[in-house]
């Protein structure tokens, strides 16, 4: 596609669902992000891909996160029993590799009530 | 962890007139970019500059970098209305990913 796809855009989940956010990056895109932001905080890194392999995933902040990317195009992050504190903007961004500028998608808004 | 720090938080300004934001980093970096936000949603590259570079230009931003004072500045010239935005920097310390600051909060008065 032209654009970095994000789907929902929205989410409302209750404390202790399960949630699944969809990242549909630009075509030929080897390098995929996950970024998550806070209200009036700046995105802070999750995970890193490379292909189908995370190659960095230092930025998951537990093991209730997950993320895969299993044939090197879309990407899934997973959150099981989601926290009230998981509530925030979640982005995805690519990049044809390399040090160059990501390309965003418009992120999902998740909220756990 | 975030490593980029922008200053000022808000900055508020007549359109017509230039807006300048800093951000300051810790440690040693390959690039620095520089990216506007629109109401919390996805974030649009507006320029990289490398650390062998000191300034560069694109239409009426201006970039500089001096890494001796780990700092970098984005000046933005005969600022609009639709320029009002979140600017965030994001600094590289090592591998692939990106570190963003907390950003400057932009508004431009008509």
């Amino acid at each position: 596609g032209a654009g970095v796809s994000q789907t929902p855009s929205n989410k409302v989940t209750e404390k202790g669902k399960y949630v699944e956010l969809r990242c549909d990056p630009i075509s030929g895109h080897t390098a995929l992000y996950w970024y998550r932001q806070s209200l009036g905080q700046g995105p802070e890194f999750l995970i890193y891909f490379q292909g189908t392999g995370a190659a960095d995933d230092s930025g998951l902040p537990n093991d209730r996160f997950f993320a895969v990317r299993p044939e090197g195009s879309v990407s899934t992050l997973k959150i099981q029993r989601t926290e009230r504190g998981d509530s925030a903007v979640y982005l995805c961004a690519s990049s044809p590799g390399g040090r160059v500028g990501y390309t965003f998608g418009s992120g999902t808004r998740l909220t756990v009530v | 962890s975030q490593q980029g720090e922008e200053d000022p938080q808000a900055l508020s300004i007549q359109e017509g007139e230039n807006a300048t934001m800093n951000c300051s980093y810790k440690t040693s970096i390959n690039n620095l970019q520089w990216y506007r936000q629109n109401s919390g949603r996805g974030l649009v590259h507006l320029i990289l500059i490398r650390s062998n570079e000191r300034e560069k230009h694109s239409g009426r931003l201006r970039v500089t970098l001096d890494t001796s004072k780990k700092s970098s500045s984005l000046l933005i010239t005969a600022s609009r209305a639709a320029d009002t935005a979140s600017y965030f920097c994001a600094t590289d310390e090592s591998g692939n990913q990106f570190y963003f600051g907390t950003g400057t909060s932009l508004t431009v008065i008509p």
